[in-house]
């Protein structure tokens, strides 16, 4: 079945960039998403990419997709303590209809 | 325009309890989808429905269900609670079932005792 993978854990300084990386599995994804959830809260939308993009910027954030290696990244220019939270990659497919598959989840710690 | 509304937000029911969760889409929103999460098994997939009719299922067992309304309100219900029930239960909306961007509400706390 369907599989996102992603690192638990990643620590950086602030004003350092951070990069967060997923891996997919399933080569019919159509969209790939990022999401932010912060203690206590539910999942914030930060950025989507369509499949057929390579790239995508939004302010200080940059999305990367490489279809080839169903690999995507997310850099965070400038990182802030209030940065600090969990990262969910997501994809779905047309096929998947409203489901999405999350991966595990990417904890950053951003120190001062 | 008012984002995705859940209520209760928290709630502590007892082992065998049933429980009825209640979530409002961003106005205009004809899909809703439900989510658990919980810390050993990530976010995983409960349902979906657009226009009153669930168009996707997750590996739940039947104890879970839900239902949307015309106004594409949507409850959820979980029946015979089980310790394993504490989760989080998200709910996400979109305009339609093609993968449209989905906006998540805050969610609601249940524990089980």
């Amino acid at each position: 079945g369907e599989d996102v993978e992603q690192s638990l854990f990643l620590s950086v300084r602030e004003g350092d960039s951070s990069v967060i990386n997923c891996t997919y599995t399933d080569s019919s994804s159509t969209y790939l998403y990022w999401y932010k959830q912060e203690p206590g809260a539910g999942l914030q939308l930060l950025t989507y990419i369509f499949s057929n993009m390579d790239m995508k910027q939004d302010q200080r954030l940059t999305v990367l997709l490489n279809k080839k290696d169903k690999h995507l990244s997310l850099r965070i220019a400038d990182t802030q303590t209030g940065d600090s939270a969990i990262y969910f990659c997501a994809e779905t497919s047309y096929n998947q209809g409203g489901k999405l598959i999350f991966g595990q989840g990417t904890e950053l710690s951003v120190k001062p | 325009k008012a984002g995705v509304t859940q209520t209760p937000r928290y709630l502590i029911k007892t082992r065998g309890q049933q429980v009825t969760l209640s979530c409002s889409p961003i106005s205009g929103h004809r899909s809703v989808s439900w989510y658990q999460q919980t810390p050993g098994q990530g976010l995983q997939f409960l349902f979906e429905y657009f226009s009153e009719t669930q168009r996707n299922k997750g590996n739940f067992p039947g104890r879970f269900s839900g239902r949307q309304f015309s106004n594409s309100r949507s409850e959820m219900n979980v029946s015979t609670l089980e310790l394993g029930d504490s989760a989080l239960y998200l709910c996400a909306s979109s305009l339609r079932t093609d993968g449209e961007t989905q906006y998540f509400g805050p969610g609601t706390r249940l524990l089980v005792l």
